[in-house]
């Protein structure tokens, strides 16, 4: 098992300019997760998503950031325009969503996002 | 909606020294309770988790934590740390019963000095 792949792995880009982070679930996870760390929030979720359809994004910072999951072994993030305080780890995770609740999370290795 | 609490944001222990990091959550509902590892440069990987059942659970690299029901607590504890324990670490819960989202504490930034 590859576990969640993330692309890039980092990203410098200036402020304006579009940003596309890449996720590749498990295989099998019916549920998707964008979280994103930084020093001074620490890990926020933005968005999950379960069987690809959005369920709760209300962690979205603003409209500039949006998210598809277009089948079940691709989702996209994306900024646009990027701005210097979108510079993060984002991270992607899936897991087998169950009732319970009761599924760890398995994450990417995130995407180190710098704007200038 | 729950929340999560680590009051210990950053702990300097030196090796052989023995861990508690604190962790409260705030849910009145019964809840699943995890505990993820981030080493340095990398992605979290889940420590240990509870569930049900016994409330000591037994994790990987010799951590194990706690379950309080009365105190909302779940500290995790290891007795005796090594300097490859520096790492961060992240308490996180989700709500028994429905497929809730995960919410994370803060985090506890451990050192472990030789």
């Amino acid at each position: 098992d590859a576990g969640v792949i993330q692309s890039p792995r980092h990203e410098v880009t200036e402020m304006g300019q579009e940003v596309t982070l890449r996720c590749k679930p498990i295989s099998g996870h019916n549920s998707l997760f964008w979280y994103r760390q930084t020093m001074m929030r620490g890990l926020e979720l933005l968005i999950y998503f379960n069987n690809n359809v959005p369920i709760d994004d209300s962690g979205m910072p603003e409209d500039r950031f949006s998210a598809k999951m277009p089948n079940a072994s691709f989702s996209t993030l994306k900024i646009q325009p990027s701005e210097p305080r979108d510079s993060a780890v984002y991270f992607c995770a899936s897991s087998w969503r169950q009732a319970s609740g009761n599924s760890p999370l398995h994450f990417g290795n995130g995407t180190r996002l710098t704007v200038t | 909606a729950q929340s999560v609490s680590q009051h210990n944001h950053h702990v300097i222990l030196s090796e052989a020294a023995s861990l508690e990091l604190g962790c409260n959550y705030s849910y009145g509902g019964t809840v699943n309770l995890f505990w993820y590892v981030q080493y340095p440069g990398q992605h979290l990987q889940l420590l240990l988790k509870y569930f049900s059942g016994d409330p000591l659970v037994k994790g990987i690299k010799g951590f194990e934590a706690e379950f309080i029901k009365s105190k909302f607590s779940f500290n995790l504890r290891k007795p005796s740390v090594q300097w490859s324990d520096t790492a961060e670490y992240f308490c996180a819960v989700t709500r028994s019963g429905t497929a809730s989202k995960l919410t994370f504490g803060t985090g506890t930034r451990l050192q472990v000095t030789l």
